[in-house]
């Protein structure tokens, strides 16, 4: 199995910019999420998503984040308006059951807004 | 909410030697506790956790020791070798499985 694939591996932007990630989780798993990473904050669970139903979004910093999930197969976290203080990486991870055990994480997105 | 801390942030350790990492959590309802380890440039890979119900649990040169009375698990790591630098990060999951929540990282340096 390749694993969780993320994409883009680095985004640049300017301020203002809509940016989109995107996920593949590993085929089979029922449970996905979207973590982000900073200096500042170490490991933040921003959403997840059980059977591609969002389960928990209490870690979405504001309404200029939203996530999705059509299929079983995607998901996409997307960024409108973005803003400097976005900077950071962003992992998706997905995992087989409907708890967050045994997550498996993406290589990442290293996000950063100029 | 849970609270995990995470001691030390940095460890550097002599190749062959033990590395010791400890966290503390703070909802006596966690009842799952999970090591992951990151290399640069990767996202954090699981390596070992251990449950409620078990008070050690080990794999090869890896251990993790759990005491609930004190809310204290550790990881140990025996005979390190330099593939074993890298952040390493606790984290623990309250009842219902629904926010896994982790420590601040160690970064472990095994030198030559």
């Amino acid at each position: 199995d390749a694993g969780v694939i993320q994409s883009p591996r680095h985004e640049v932007t300017e301020m203002g910019q809509e940016v989109t990630l995107r996920c593949k989780p590993i085929s089979g798993h029922n449970s996905l999420f979207w973590y982000r990473q900073t200096m500042m904050r170490g490991l933040e669970l921003l959403i997840y998503f059980n059977n591609n139903v969002p389960i928990d979004d209490s870690g979405m910093p504001e309404d200029r984040f939203s996530a999705k999930m059509p299929n079983a197969s995607f998901s996409t976290l997307k960024i409108q308006p973005s803003e400097p203080r976005d900077s950071a990486v962003y992992f998706c991870a997905s995992s087989p059951g409907v708890t967050n055990e045994k997550l498996f994480f993406g290589s990442g997105t290293q996000l950063s807004v100029l | 909410g849970e609270n995990v801390e995470q001691h030390p942030s940095t460890l550097s350790v002599q190749e062959g030697d033990s590395a010791v990492i400890k966290c503390t959590y703070s909802d006596s309802a966690s009842n799952y506790f999970p090591w992951y380890k990151q290399e640069l440039g990767k996202g954090p890979q699981l390596i070992i956790d251990i449950r409620s119900n078990v008070g050690e649990k080990k794999d090869q040169r890896i251990a993790v020791t759990l005491n609930k009375t004190a809310k204290h698990f550790s990881l140990h790591i025996t005979e390190t070798q330099p593939e074993d630098s890298a952040v390493y990060f606790c984290a623990s999951l309250t009842g219902g499985g629904n926010k896994l929540t982790f420590g601040t990282g160690t970064q472990l340096k095994v030198e030559l």
